[in-house]
């Protein structure tokens, strides 16, 4: 059975700072997905990661993918409060098709 | 383009009562999956359909079911509502295809609340 670890579950920064999340996995993928959820709200695909080595860039946020580790970072750089919310990793297995298996969730709170 | 539709966004239900709740997939997309997501916890699978046929399912018993129609929309239906299904159902819509076009986009969600 698929297993996705995310850490640290909880994280409070202040706004200006940097900070890293991790995404363990537990068995091969093909495709590791970043998801950012607001309160209440559904989820927003951020990063789609299919290679070793994949490196992929929007705004503050870089993620990154090392297959043969089975982890994946997501790295915040220079936070804002804009960034508070609720961020998501989710693995495929590949022989899953579109079926994800979702971490616990790391749930960002950027203080100005 | 719309996105992912769900409906309806909220619902209140009895203990024992059925639910069914609907989805119409992103344009151009032929899978949809339906995903559990209780208060303060990832998203968990529940089933997915492709070609009007239930392909993949997750670790739900079988008060949840499913189906897809010719125009890939879907509905999942509940039986035998209990307190622990108050959950976002979030239905996520896909194209078999190659592995970056695999991508799930989810629709706003419906907020079951059972009573």
């Amino acid at each position: 059975e698929l297993k996705v670890e995310q850490n640290p579950l909880f994280l409070s920064m202040q706004e200006g700072k940097n900070y890293t999340i991790y995404c363990n996995y537990s068995t091969t993928s093909d495709r590791l997905y970043w998801y950012r959820q607001d309160p209440g709200k559904s989820l927003e695909s951020l990063f789609v990661l299919l290679s070793n080595g994949a490196v992929k860039q929007e705004g503050r946020l870089m993620a990154s993918l090392d297959t043969k580790a089975r982890l994946s970072t997501l790295h915040i750089t220079a936070a804002v409060h804009d960034l508070s919310a609720t961020y998501f990793c989710a693995v495929a297995e590949e022989t899953s098709g579109s079926r994800l298996t979702f971490g616990e969730g790391t749930q960002l709170t950027v203080n100005p | 383009d719309a996105g992912v539709t769900q409906s309806p966004t909220h619902l209140i239900k009895t203990r024992g009562q059925q639910v069914t709740l609907r989805c119409s997939p992103k344009s151009g997309h032929d899978t949809v999956s339906w995903y559990q997501q209780a208060l303060g916890q990832g998203p968990q699978f529940i089933f997915q359909y492709y070609e009007e046929e239930e392909r993949q399912r997750g670790n739900f018993p079988d008060r949840f079911s499913g189906h897809q129609f010719p125009n890939y929309s879907s509905e999942l239906n509940v039986n035998a509502l209990l307190l622990g299904d108050s959950a976002l159902y979030l239905c996520a819509s896909s194209l078999v295809g190659l592995a970056d076009s695999r991508r799930a986009f989810f629709g706003q969600g419906t907020r079951l609340t059972v009573v």
